[in-house]
């Protein structure tokens, strides 16, 4: 079974320029989540998909950052414009239910804002 | 304010012994807990959760909760140099599903 995948691997930008990171889940689950790691600090929650439905983006950092779940399989976050604090490694997580929640984590991609 | 706390390490353990990793919270509406570990430069891979007060052996692996102490450890058997990585504590509490992580302890395991 193909675990959560992500792309870019990387990717560096000029600040104000926009980027788009995508996330493909674990087949069959339908919780996507999206967490930030921001260099020295702890990893932080983003937001919750259940299927193609927002449950909670109460840790999207602000109007800049704009996450969609198209069909209820892959993600796309899009930051636009990004600015020099938007730098880290943004980690993409998926579950098949609430009743466990055990999280699976893709392997992400490291943001850098010049 | 939510908080999950480690100590940062370095923890250094001899090859072989156990290695005793930390973690407390602060919410006490916390009610899913769960270890991952991270290797240098990797995402992190989950490997103990635990849900009721007690222990829950796997493996090498024994997750300790402890509810009324906001406290939960993870135990490492026979440790091996493979075991060297930053171990991460995440906690979910009943309202959502966010995890809140604390900033993880790096464990040396020495041969």
């Amino acid at each position: 079974e193909a675990g959560v995948t992500q792309f870019p691997s990387h990717s560096v930008i000029e600040k104000g320029q926009t980027v788009t990171l995508r996330c493909d889940p674990i087949s069959g689950h339908d919780n996507l989540y999206w967490y930030r790691r921001v260099m020295g600090k702890e990893i932080k929650f983003l937001l919750h998909f259940v299927k193609e439905s927002k449950q909670d983006e109460s840790g999207m950092p602000n109007n800049r950052f704009l996450a969609e779940r198209t069909g209820g399989t892959y993600s796309t976050l899009k930051v636009q414009p990004a600015e020099l604090e938007d730098s880290g490694v943004y980690f993409c997580a998926s579950s098949q239910s609430h009743f466990t929640n055990e999280q699976f984590f893709g392997p992400g991609t490291r943001l850098t804002v010049l | 304010q939510k908080e999950v706390e480690q100590n940062s390490g370095p923890l250094s353990v001899p090859e072989g012994a156990i290695a005793s990793l930390n973690c407390t919270y602060s919410d006490r509406g916390s009610q899913s807990f769960f270890w991952y570990r991270q290797y240098s430069g990797k995402s992190p891979e989950l490997i103990m959760s635990i849900y009721s007060n007690g222990d829950k052996e796997d493996g090498r692996f024994t997750a300790q909760l402890n509810k009324a102490s906001q406290y939960v450890s993870l135990l490492i058997r026979d440790s091996q140099p493979s075991d060297s990585a930053t171990y991460l504590c995440a906690v979910m509490t009943d309202s959502n599903y966010q995890l809140i992580w604390g900033a993880g302890t790096k464990l040396i395991i020495k041969p």
